[in-house]
């Protein structure tokens, strides 16, 4: 069946670094692809997404591109901020109904 | 706007009490969906409205017990819950559910069964 695999966390980084947190998938046909975002104590934000293979979501600072080759959608921030630190969750979307699968979640934290 | 909204923020009840939760969005979102999430886990999809129709129910137990009175609102009915239910209780819509359309979350309900 379909599957997300995210890297496992938790990714702990000082301010201003780069942060890569990876996202491989596994579906038949062509899924969209997103990035949601979770802060302590509240619901998911979807940060970015991608509908198509070799597109680029952006938003924030974050960008991901939709790699079918790799069946890849790899999360990047060239220079985080402590306000950064959540959980953040790769998730794809398939089909006319359209269910969210996620992933188990990265969880990120920044220290100044 | 958007945003999707849910009602209560926190929820503690016992075993044989009888509660609801209520969720909405005037989006004119087609789609609504409700998901639990426990601890340290994703969220795992309950239920999908379409068109105020159920349209998936992914195996729940029926102590849990959906309801769409309109396409604004999305009700979830409780009763004889068991504390292993305790969670985090997802409202989200999307405009009409197909694969590119965003789900937009509400804040969700935390549920402690007790």
């Amino acid at each position: 069946g379909d599957s997300v695999t995210q890297m496992e966390g938790p990714v702990t980084l000082s301010e201003e670094a780069f942060l890569t947190i990876n996202c491989t998938y596994t579906a038949t046909g062509y899924p969209s692809l997103f990035w949601y975002v979770q802060y302590p104590g509240e619901g998911l934000q979807l940060l970015l997404k991608a509908t198509k293979a070799d597109d680029k979501g952006s938003n924030k600072g974050f960008e991901a591109t939709y790699r079918k080759e790799t069946t890849s959608f790899h999360l990047e921030k060239g220079s985080v901020q402590v306000s950064d630190s959540a959980v953040y969750f790769c998730a794809l979307r398939k089909g006319s109904q359209g269910n969210l699968i996620f992933g188990k979640g990265t969880k990120l934290s920044v220290k100044p | 706007d958007t945003e999707v909204t849910q009602t209560p923020k926190h929820l503690v009840m016992g075993m044989t009490n009888k509660k609801s939760l209520k969720c909405e969005q005037h989006m004119g979102h087609r789609a609504m969906y409700w998901y639990k999430q426990k601890a340290k886990k994703p969220p795992e999809l309950m239920f999908v409205y379409s068109y105020e129709k159920l349209s998936i129910n992914e195996s729940v137990p029926s102590r849990f017990s959906p309801e769409c009175p309109n396409s604004s609102l999305l009700n979830l009915h409780l009763h004889a819950l068991q504390p292993e239910d305790s969670a985090l209780y997802l409202c989200a819509s999307s405009l009409e559910g197909g694969h590119a359309d965003t789900q937009y979350f509400g804040p969700g309900t935390r549920l402690t069964v007790l």
